[in-house]
């Protein structure tokens, strides 16, 4: 079966420009998760969406940031103006969130390992 | 609310040896609880999760951990490391609205 699908999954670009990050989660899913990775700050919440509503965006850090989850099979995460402190590693994970079963495991894709010049 | 707490963020052992490694929860009910492996340059991949039905929850590649409420603790163990064990391992649980808290993690080196 396949995985959470991201890509790229490395992206270099200039401090100014728009960043978009894909990912493809796993047929069946109805929960998508967007998470950051830093040294400092470890694994972050960024934006959670069910049955393709976003449910909590309280951890997107600023204006800067957007996600869009146009149907069951993709969504993106944007950054615009991109910033070099924005430069870490982004995971989407999918789950599948039924009532009555709450602890389902999350699925992590390989993330995107970005880095802002 | 719910946090989890991994007591150690860096554990080396031999190739061989047993392997533990420290997670204390906080939940004011009954938890969720999962723990997840990342190898670099990857994404986290569950190991186990226990959900109440037993406290000794076994998982892949030979893990498992015991739930213990006296303690609030939820350490993980396997018998003898593998050179393939080296990697970050997470203790997460679940806030009540559904969010993965996830630890600070713990570096597993494993020395030939």
């Amino acid at each position: 079966d396949a995985g959470v699908i991201q890509s790229p999954r490395h992206e270099v670009t200039e401090m100014g420009q728009e960043v978009t990050l894909r990912c493809k989660p796993i047929s069946g899913h109805n929960s998508l998760f967007w998470y950051r990775q830093t040294m400092m700050r470890g694994l972050e919440l960024l934006i959670y969406f069910n049955n393709n509503v976003p449910i909590d965006d309280s951890g997107m850090p600023e204006d800067r940031f957007s996600a869009k989850m146009p149907n069951a099979s993709f969504s993106t995460l944007k950054i615009q103006p991109s910033e070099p402190r924005d430069s870490a590693v982004y995971f989407c994970a999918s789950s599948s969130i039924a009532l009555g079963q709450a602890d389902q495991p999350q699925h992590f894709g390989d993330g995107t390992r970005l880095s802002i010049l | 609310a719910q946090s989890v707490t991994q007591l150690d963020s860096h554990v080396s052992v031999s190739e061989g040896t047993p392997v533990l490694l420290r997670c204390n929860y906080s939940s004011s009910y009954s938890p969720s609880l999962f723990w997840y492996v990342q190898h670099p340059n990857k994404g986290l991949q569950l190991l186990l999760k226990y959900t109440s039905a037993a406290t000794l929850v076994k998982g892949i590649n030979g893990f498992e951990a015991e739930f213990k409420k006296s303690e609030t603790s939820f350490h993980l163990t396997k018998p003898s490391a593998h050179m393939s064990d080296a990697a970050e391992y997470f203790c997460v649980t679940r806030s009540n609205t559904g969010k993965l808290i996830f630890g600070q993690g713990t570096t597993l080196q494993v020395k030939p």
